[in-house]
């Protein structure tokens, strides 16, 4: 099946620097991704719809400022998380739709596992 | 706010027992979705069940939707340890059948 991958898998940062998180679709192009936001135990909530070659569709509450996206490619999507804080600790995950015949199939990647101290 | 609940939110059951998790949603949809999700990994896509179906099956899985009362329910027949994890459905929105809105989940224990 398609692959989609995410980098870093882990990343530990200091209050206030700011980090970047790619999703890549390994095998099929993309021209959209979208990218969840996961707290413990807790359902995926979705942060933004990232388009290829446009700006990416911010979901109402989330700060467009904070979590920069951008779409640079039919193979990758960057999320930056900008001044981070602990509060921004969570898990992101990224999910590419694939083009498929009768409905757009989603393939999500591994996570990353955020932790600002 | 989310889409859908599930219940339950946590489930334990007996190796080889039947596990039933259960989704309610609140606005028409295109399709419906069921991921798995093992701890702190990604998601694996269950089975797509779209919104003029009724039944659909894969191996020991049962997805039924009845739209009338904006439910699934996703059945796990002859449960094995390796079915822990967490489950989930999403909805597709008829205005964008791509985007989709997670449930809150149900932690499934299987005992062995």
């Amino acid at each position: 099946g398609a692959v989609v991958s995410q980098h870093p898998s882990r990343v530990i940062c200091k209050s206030g620097t700011s980090v970047k998180i790619e999703c890549r679709s390994l095998d099929f192009q993309a021209t959209t991704m979208f990218w969840y936001r996961q707290f413990p135990k807790k359902s995926l909530m979705l942060m933004a719809t990232s388009n290829e070659g446009s700006k990416a569709t911010y979901e109402q509450g989330v700060e467009k400022d904070k979590f920069l996206i951008n779409h640079a490619s039919l193979t990758l999507s960057t999320l930056t998380v900008t001044s981070a804080h602990p509060e921004d600790s969570s898990f992101y995950i990224c999910s590419a739709v694939f083009p498929g015949l009768e409905t757009l199939e989603q393939y999500f990647g591994p996570g990353t596992r955020l932790t600002v101290t | 706010s989310q889409q859908g609940e599930e219940d339950p939110q946590a489930l334990s059951i007996q190796e080889g027992e039947n596990a039933t998790m259960n989704c309610s949603y609140k606005t028409s949809i295109n399709n419906l979705q069921w991921y798995r999700q093992n701890s702190g990994r990604g998601l694996v896509h269950l089975i797509l069940i779209r919104s003029n179906e009724r039944e659909k099956h894969s191996g020991r899985l049962r997805v039924t939707l009845d739209t009338s009362k904006k439910s699934s329910s996703l059945l796990i027949t002859a449960s094995r340890a390796a079915d822990t994890a967490s489950y989930f459905c999403a909805t597709a929105l008829y205005s964008s059948a791509s985007k989709i809105i997670f449930g809150s989940g149900t932690r499934l224990s299987i005992r062995p």
